[in-house]
């Protein structure tokens, strides 16, 4: 199985600031790599598609880069809604795999 | 609107079985591949398997393939999953999802809380 390693587990930042969370695969997948945002209490949300592709009604805010192993969805000037956990998933082969998640908070 | 309403969840004996059910509107269902995926109390995210959008074809992850059973009536615009002998460890939320397209889950039910203990 492909195992996802997110960092930093937990990520304390001032609302305004720019921010990087980082996803690496434990082998290559290509650009095979989605992000989710979990708000307390809530469903998974699909944020990035296939490392940097965009979804309609995201804010433009969020973005995603990368391939290879290595993987990074930037937030540029945080705002209050998005303090919350971020999970990658992998789609390049089954099973299908998810990072542990990095917990975006208030500083 | 997209939406997947799940439903079945509740308190379950180890080693008794438990079938969860997820409705989808707003969509044509007979479209798209289906997914179940949980999460635990810890809040590690598990993917369990998938159904074909015709339901000829299921994937499972190996370590639930022999005890977990994803189907679908696409009649009743409806995905399932038959759980048995369950474990412990089975303790989580259950979310359905859609696949947009290349194991992309586009769209999440709000969960089915499933509980194992005696």
């Amino acid at each position: 199985d492909i195992v996802l390693t997110q960092s930093p587990a937990t990520l304390s930042v001032t609302p305004g600031e720019s921010v990087s969370l980082s996803c690496r695969a434990s082998q290559g997948i290509s650009t095979s790599i989605h992000w989710y945002q979990q708000k307390s209490n809530e469903s998974p949300r699909l944020l990035i598609k296939f490392a940097s592709q965009s979804i309609s009604g995201i804010p433009s805010r969020f973005s995603g880069s990368g391939s290879g192993t290595d993987f990074t969805l930037s937030i540029n000037r945080v705002e209050s809604e998005d303090f919350s956990v971020y999970y990658c998933q992998q789609s390049y082969s089954l099973p299908l795999t998810f990072g542990s998640g990095t917990k975006l908070e208030i500083k | 609107e997209v939406q997947l309403v799940e439903s079945g969840g509740g308190l379950v004996q180890p080693g008794a079985s438990l079938k969860l059910s997820c409705v989808a509107s707003g969509f044509t269902f007979s479209d798209y591949w289906m997914s179940w995926v949980r999460q635990t109390p810890g809040k590690t995210m598990e993917w369990i398997g998938d159904i074909k959008y015709d339901g000829s074809y299921t994937n499972y992850a190996p370590s639930l393939k022999n005890r977990f059973t994803i189907s679908r009536d696409n009649a009743k615009s409806t995905l399932y999953l038959q759980m048995s002998n369950v474990r412990s460890e089975d303790t989580a939320t259950y979310y359905c999802t859609r696949d947009s397209g290349g194991y992309v889950m586009d769209a999440w039910g709000q969960g089915a809380s499933v509980t194992v203990s005696s």
